[in-house]
């Protein structure tokens, strides 16, 4: 079974540059995350989509940063425009909602983004 | 909202030794922790996880322990092998409002030498 999938690996850009990530999480996950992994230090959630409807983005920066997820399956994260502090890896992980207490996550291998 | 700390911030260990993570939580409503393991270049991958209504899980040499009452949960691994070598996180699980939402700690370095 494959599992999530990003692309790309990589990305340097030049600051106020627009960027977008793509993520395509494991067939029949309903539920997909963004997270922003600073170095050294533990994914933090951007957005978390149920379906196609964004149902916790309360940590998206929404002046610079929009995601979407139109038919419920794969997904795209967008800065325009970049800064310096943008500096990351962006994870994306999906999982199966069950409605219990926690669900499992998967996560991809991340994209790297570094802003110049 | 939830908070995770982890510690140590690094481990090290000989090969065959045992290692111990540890880490606290502060919503006494979470109900779900797991691990992961990250390698250089590579996402999360989980390893083990707990929920509220067990104390202990074991998965060959890996186990895991929870005390609700003083909401903190540990990470054991036994037989220490150099591929064990990565960083190690724990996260909680909220619940309620928070649904789906994982606090992640601070990560552990665990090197493992041969």
């Amino acid at each position: 079974e494959a599992g999530v999938v990003q692309s790309p690996r990589y990305k340097i850009i030049e600051k106020k540059q627009p960027v977008a990530f793509w993520c395509n999480p494991i067939s029949g996950h309903n539920t997909l995350y963004w997270y922003l992994q600073n170095l050294g230090q533990g994914p933090e959630l951007l957005i978390r989509y149920e379906n196609e409807e964004a149902v916790d983005d309360s940590q998206l920066p929404k002046d610079r940063f929009s995601a979407e997820r139109l038919k419920g399956v794969d997904s795209t994260l967008k800065i325009q425009p970049a800064e310096l502090g943008d500096s990351a890896v962006y994870l994306c992980a999906s999982s199966f909602a069950t409605g219990t207490s926690g669900d499992t996550q998967y996560f991809g291998p991340g994209t790297r983004l570094t802003v110049l | 909202g939830e908070n995770v700390e982890q510690h140590p911030s690094t481990l090290s260990v000989q090969e065959g030794d045992s290692a111990v993570i540890k880490c606290t939580y502060s919503d006494s409503a979470s109900n779900y922790f797991p691990w992961y393991k990250q390698e250089l270049g590579k996402g999360p991958q989980l390893i083990i996880d707990i929920r509220s209504n067990v104390g202990e899980k074991k998965d060959q040499r890996i186990a895991v322990t929870l005390n609700k009452t003083a909401k903190h949960f540990s990470l054991h691994i036994t037989e220490t092998q150099p591929e064990d070598s990565a960083v190690y996180f724990c996260a909680a699980h909220a619940g309620g409002t928070s649904y789906g939402k994982l606090t992640f700690g601070q990560g552990t370095i665990l090197t493992v030498h041969p």
